[in-house]
Protein backbone atom coordinates (compact mmCIF):
# COMPACT_ATOMS: atom_id res chain seq x y z
CA UNK A 1 0.00 0.00 0.00
CA UNK A 2 1.33 3.46 -0.59
CA UNK A 3 2.23 5.54 2.34
CA UNK A 4 4.25 9.10 3.31
CA UNK A 5 5.75 8.97 6.44
CA UNK A 6 6.65 12.85 8.18
CA UNK A 7 8.63 11.93 11.09
CA UNK A 8 8.98 14.71 12.41
CA UNK A 9 5.90 16.00 14.00
CA UNK A 10 7.14 19.75 15.47
CA UNK A 11 9.84 21.71 14.27
CA UNK A 12 10.71 25.23 16.04
CA UNK A 13 13.45 27.28 14.56
CA UNK A 14 14.28 31.11 15.21
CA UNK A 15 13.34 33.21 12.18
CA UNK A 16 16.73 33.19 9.46
CA UNK A 17 17.56 29.91 10.31
CA UNK A 18 17.13 27.32 7.65
CA UNK A 19 14.89 24.19 8.17
CA UNK A 20 14.14 21.12 6.31
CA UNK A 21 11.28 19.16 6.71
CA UNK A 22 11.32 15.55 5.69
CA UNK A 23 9.23 13.34 3.79
CA UNK A 24 9.58 9.47 3.00
CA UNK A 25 7.38 7.52 0.76
CA UNK A 26 6.11 4.15 -0.45
CA UNK A 27 4.85 3.44 -3.59
CA UNK A 28 4.91 0.59 -6.19
CA UNK A 29 3.95 2.45 -8.67
CA UNK A 30 6.71 3.28 -11.36
CA UNK A 31 4.83 6.60 -12.35
CA UNK A 32 3.61 8.91 -9.28
CA UNK A 33 3.86 12.58 -8.41
CA UNK A 34 4.79 13.61 -5.08
CA UNK A 35 3.31 17.38 -3.63
CA UNK A 36 3.85 19.76 -0.52
CA UNK A 37 1.16 21.64 1.04
CA UNK A 38 0.94 24.17 3.26
CA UNK A 39 -1.74 24.56 6.25
CA UNK A 40 -1.59 27.83 7.89
CA UNK A 41 -3.02 28.63 11.03
CA UNK A 42 -5.97 30.05 9.39
CA UNK A 43 -6.84 26.42 8.28
CA UNK A 44 -6.92 26.33 4.05
CA UNK A 45 -4.52 24.50 2.12
CA UNK A 46 -2.36 26.05 0.13
CA UNK A 47 -0.19 24.40 -2.92
CA UNK A 48 3.48 24.96 -3.16
CA UNK A 49 4.80 21.86 -5.92
CA UNK A 50 4.34 19.08 -7.55
CA UNK A 51 7.44 16.56 -8.63
CA UNK A 52 6.68 13.71 -11.38
CA UNK A 53 8.41 10.71 -10.69
CA UNK A 54 10.97 10.85 -13.45
CA UNK A 55 11.95 14.05 -13.01
CA UNK A 56 15.20 13.95 -10.19
CA UNK A 57 15.81 17.82 -10.61
CA UNK A 58 15.90 19.41 -7.41
CA UNK A 59 14.08 22.84 -7.62
CA UNK A 60 14.41 26.14 -5.80
CA UNK A 61 11.55 28.74 -5.91
CA UNK A 62 12.98 32.07 -3.73
CA UNK A 63 13.41 30.64 -0.38
CA UNK A 64 12.14 27.49 -0.97
CA UNK A 65 13.45 24.09 -2.03
CA UNK A 66 13.23 20.65 -2.52
CA UNK A 67 15.25 17.51 -2.72
CA UNK A 68 13.59 14.61 -4.62
CA UNK A 69 15.77 11.49 -4.16
CA UNK A 70 14.23 8.81 -5.45
CA UNK A 71 16.86 5.85 -4.55
CA UNK A 72 15.96 6.87 -1.12
CA UNK A 73 12.25 7.65 -1.76
CA UNK A 74 12.78 10.97 -0.07
CA UNK A 75 11.36 14.42 -0.78
CA UNK A 76 12.52 16.58 1.67
CA UNK A 77 11.76 20.27 1.48
CA UNK A 78 14.35 23.60 2.78
CA UNK A 79 13.06 26.69 3.73
CA UNK A 80 15.76 29.08 3.77
CA UNK A 81 16.28 32.13 6.05
CA UNK A 82 13.02 31.17 7.86
CA UNK A 83 10.61 34.00 8.28
CA UNK A 84 7.44 34.27 10.91
CA UNK A 85 4.89 33.50 8.25
CA UNK A 86 6.30 30.20 7.41
CA UNK A 87 4.87 29.08 10.98
CA UNK A 88 2.22 26.29 9.26
CA UNK A 89 1.70 23.01 9.60
CA UNK A 90 3.49 21.22 6.42
CA UNK A 91 2.03 18.46 4.16
CA UNK A 92 4.09 15.86 1.69
CA UNK A 93 1.30 14.35 -0.64
CA UNK A 94 1.52 10.89 -3.06
CA UNK A 95 -1.12 10.54 -5.38
CA UNK A 96 -2.26 7.32 -6.05
CA UNK A 97 -4.36 6.78 -8.81
CA UNK A 98 -6.21 10.35 -8.43
CA UNK A 99 -5.98 10.89 -5.00
CA UNK A 100 -4.12 12.30 -2.72
CA UNK A 101 -2.43 9.87 0.36
CA UNK A 102 -1.09 12.94 2.88
CA UNK A 103 1.29 12.59 5.81
CA UNK A 104 0.99 13.60 9.08
CA UNK A 105 2.18 16.62 8.66
CA UNK A 106 5.21 18.50 10.65
CA UNK A 107 4.16 22.04 12.82
CA UNK A 108 6.99 24.43 11.45
CA UNK A 109 7.07 27.38 14.40
CA UNK A 110 8.96 30.33 13.41
CA UNK A 111 9.71 32.66 16.28
CA UNK A 112 11.28 36.11 16.04
CA UNK B 1 -5.82 33.73 -9.57
CA UNK B 2 -9.02 31.49 -9.93
CA UNK B 3 -10.08 29.60 -7.10
CA UNK B 4 -12.20 26.65 -4.99
CA UNK B 5 -14.78 28.11 -2.47
CA UNK B 6 -16.57 26.15 -0.21
CA UNK B 7 -19.48 27.24 2.06
CA UNK B 8 -20.75 27.41 4.97
CA UNK B 9 -17.25 28.18 6.46
CA UNK B 10 -18.58 26.42 9.20
CA UNK B 11 -21.53 24.45 10.22
CA UNK B 12 -22.99 23.52 13.35
CA UNK B 13 -25.56 20.82 13.19
CA UNK B 14 -27.17 18.14 16.23
CA UNK B 15 -26.53 14.24 15.43
CA UNK B 16 -28.96 12.58 13.13
CA UNK B 17 -29.61 15.66 11.53
CA UNK B 18 -28.65 15.92 7.68
CA UNK B 19 -26.02 18.55 6.53
CA UNK B 20 -24.85 19.36 3.00
CA UNK B 21 -21.47 20.93 2.63
CA UNK B 22 -21.39 23.29 -0.65
CA UNK B 23 -18.22 23.81 -3.12
CA UNK B 24 -17.87 25.25 -6.18
CA UNK B 25 -14.61 23.63 -8.51
CA UNK B 26 -12.46 26.20 -10.14
CA UNK B 27 -14.18 26.48 -13.36
CA UNK B 28 -12.45 24.24 -16.37
CA UNK B 29 -11.92 21.86 -13.79
CA UNK B 30 -13.43 18.24 -14.81
CA UNK B 31 -12.19 15.98 -11.66
CA UNK B 32 -13.67 16.77 -8.25
CA UNK B 33 -12.88 15.50 -4.35
CA UNK B 34 -13.68 15.72 -1.05
CA UNK B 35 -11.39 14.96 2.05
CA UNK B 36 -11.89 15.76 5.64
CA UNK B 37 -9.25 16.19 8.58
CA UNK B 38 -9.86 15.40 11.73
CA UNK B 39 -8.31 18.18 14.52
CA UNK B 40 -5.02 17.60 14.64
CA UNK B 41 -5.13 14.71 12.11
CA UNK B 42 -4.31 14.27 8.64
CA UNK B 43 -5.89 14.98 5.65
CA UNK B 44 -7.84 12.08 4.79
CA UNK B 45 -9.62 11.16 0.96
CA UNK B 46 -12.71 10.82 0.89
CA UNK B 47 -14.27 10.95 -2.77
CA UNK B 48 -12.87 11.98 -6.15
CA UNK B 49 -15.93 12.21 -8.97
CA UNK B 50 -15.95 12.83 -12.51
CA UNK B 51 -17.97 12.82 -15.27
CA UNK B 52 -21.21 12.93 -12.73
CA UNK B 53 -19.92 9.76 -10.91
CA UNK B 54 -17.81 8.32 -8.24
CA UNK B 55 -14.46 7.43 -9.65
CA UNK B 56 -13.27 6.34 -6.07
CA UNK B 57 -14.59 6.16 -2.29
CA UNK B 58 -12.62 5.44 0.76
CA UNK B 59 -14.02 3.00 3.49
CA UNK B 60 -15.00 6.59 4.86
CA UNK B 61 -17.23 7.14 2.56
CA UNK B 62 -19.99 4.77 3.79
CA UNK B 63 -23.78 4.91 2.65
CA UNK B 64 -24.41 8.14 5.26
CA UNK B 65 -22.38 10.07 2.68
CA UNK B 66 -23.21 11.20 -1.02
CA UNK B 67 -21.61 13.38 -3.65
CA UNK B 68 -23.55 15.37 -6.41
CA UNK B 69 -22.51 17.76 -8.90
CA UNK B 70 -26.59 19.13 -9.33
CA UNK B 71 -26.07 21.96 -11.89
CA UNK B 72 -22.41 23.12 -14.23
CA UNK B 73 -21.05 24.59 -11.52
CA UNK B 74 -21.78 23.37 -7.23
CA UNK B 75 -20.38 19.91 -6.34
CA UNK B 76 -21.98 19.21 -2.71
CA UNK B 77 -21.09 16.60 -0.02
CA UNK B 78 -24.45 15.48 1.94
CA UNK B 79 -24.47 13.73 4.89
CA UNK B 80 -27.58 11.55 5.79
CA UNK B 81 -27.61 11.77 9.65
CA UNK B 82 -24.40 13.09 11.09
CA UNK B 83 -22.65 11.51 14.42
CA UNK B 84 -20.40 12.72 16.61
CA UNK B 85 -17.21 11.71 14.53
CA UNK B 86 -18.35 13.38 11.74
CA UNK B 87 -16.62 16.49 13.37
CA UNK B 88 -13.89 18.24 11.19
CA UNK B 89 -12.91 19.70 8.45
CA UNK B 90 -14.17 18.95 5.08
CA UNK B 91 -12.13 19.85 2.03
CA UNK B 92 -13.49 20.40 -1.54
CA UNK B 93 -10.45 19.80 -4.56
CA UNK B 94 -10.72 20.16 -7.92
CA UNK B 95 -8.14 19.49 -11.01
CA UNK B 96 -7.52 19.15 -14.17
CA UNK B 97 -5.83 16.76 -16.75
CA UNK B 98 -4.45 19.68 -18.94
CA UNK B 99 -0.99 21.02 -18.72
CA UNK B 100 1.00 22.77 -17.06
CA UNK B 101 -1.09 22.22 -14.11
CA UNK B 102 -2.00 18.67 -14.50
CA UNK B 103 -3.14 16.28 -11.19
CA UNK B 104 -2.37 19.34 -8.99
CA UNK B 105 -5.44 19.34 -6.50
CA UNK B 106 -6.41 22.95 -5.35
CA UNK B 107 -8.17 23.38 -2.28
CA UNK B 108 -10.86 25.40 -0.92
CA UNK B 109 -10.36 26.69 2.69
CA UNK B 110 -12.92 23.91 3.95
CA UNK B 111 -15.76 23.88 5.72
CA UNK B 112 -15.72 23.07 9.54
CA UNK B 113 -18.47 20.57 10.81
CA UNK B 114 -19.12 20.50 14.45
CA UNK B 115 -21.66 18.12 15.06
CA UNK B 116 -23.55 18.34 18.68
Amino acid sequence: AQKVTQAQTEISVVEKEDVTLDCVYETRDTTYYLFWYKQPPSGELVFLIRRNSFDEQNEISGRYSWNFQKSTSSFNFTITASQVVDSAVYFCALSEGGKLIFGQGTELSVKP
Amino acid sequence: EPEVTQTPSHQVTQMGQEVILRCVPISNHLYFYWYRQILGQKVEFLVSFYNNEISEKSEIFDDQFSVERPDGSNFTLKIRSTKLEDSAMYFCASSTRDPPRKNIQYFGAGTRLSVL
